[in-house]
């Protein structure tokens, strides 16, 4: 168990609609990342936040969005989903200094049909 | 930009043998760390070792060695004594360090080991 926190495990929706996806950062982690798996893209990072504040954005559409807040837990909003947004999401956090590792959540798997 | 190649897709091992999975990286940051993460069959990402770049001896955990190059610009992983359970997909990954609240991770394509009782 790495510490870090996200729910749902599963989520199943249909194209069009919107889903919020949950994150909670290891105890002390100021660094929350976002990354997309999919199959034909890989492991990509979507986007960062470094105590509330966004720090890095990667590769996230201009339909996804995600937030930081006080108490340092994170969501990450898809909308207008689209077939090619079915993906394994992971939330990752780290300490936020220093080269450590980051740590990463079990993932929630989104399923657009 | 930074850049992870993982150049085999798949290996097969032996149980009980060792394996070495490959890894080059690019970047012209100095200072960089460099990690393996393992992704089973249930999805979770596993974090399994890591290498600084100034970090003069070789990072090992347990059974997980890295193979540090720094001229070469490789990271490769060594298993010892494979188990069955160490059938995964293995990622590569790099980050660099240049301002506080560190930097996302870039990853390799992944090799998928097969361990062979």
């Amino acid at each position: 168990d790495s510490g870090v926190t996200q729910t749902p495990k599963h989520l199943i929706t249909a194209t069009g609609q919107r889903v919020t996806l949950r994150c909670s950062p290891r105890s002390g982690d100021l660094s929350v990342y976002w990354y997309q798996q999919s199959l034909d893209q890989g492991l990509q990072f979507l986007i960062q936040y470094y105590n509330g504040e966004e720090r890095a954005k990667g590769n996230i559409l201009e339909r996804f969005s995600a937030q930081q807040f006080p108490d340092l837990h994170s969501e990450l909003n898809l909308s207008s989903l689209e077939l090619g947004d079915s993906a394994l999401y992971f939330c990752a956090s780290s300490v936020g200094s220093g080269l450590g590792e980051q740590y990463f959540g079990p993932g929630t798997r989104l399923t657009v049909t | 930009a930074q850049k992870i190649t993982q150049t085999q897709p798949g290996m097969f091992v032996q149980e009980k043998e060792a394996v070495t999975l490959d890894c080059t990286y690019d970047t012209s940051d100095q200072s960089y760390g460099l990690f393996w993460y393992k992704q089973p069959s249930s999805g979770e990402m596993i974090f399994l070792i890591y290498q600084g770049s100034y970090d003069e001896q070789n990072a090992t955990e347990g059974r997980y060695s890295l193979n540090f190059q720094k001229a070469r610009k490789s990271a490769n992983l060594v298993i010892s004594a494979s188990q069955l359970g160490d059938s995964a997909m293995y990622f590569c990954a790099m980050r660099t360090a240049i301002v506080e609240g560190n930097t996302p991770l870039v990853f390799g394509k992944g090799t998928r080991l097969s361990v062979i009782a």
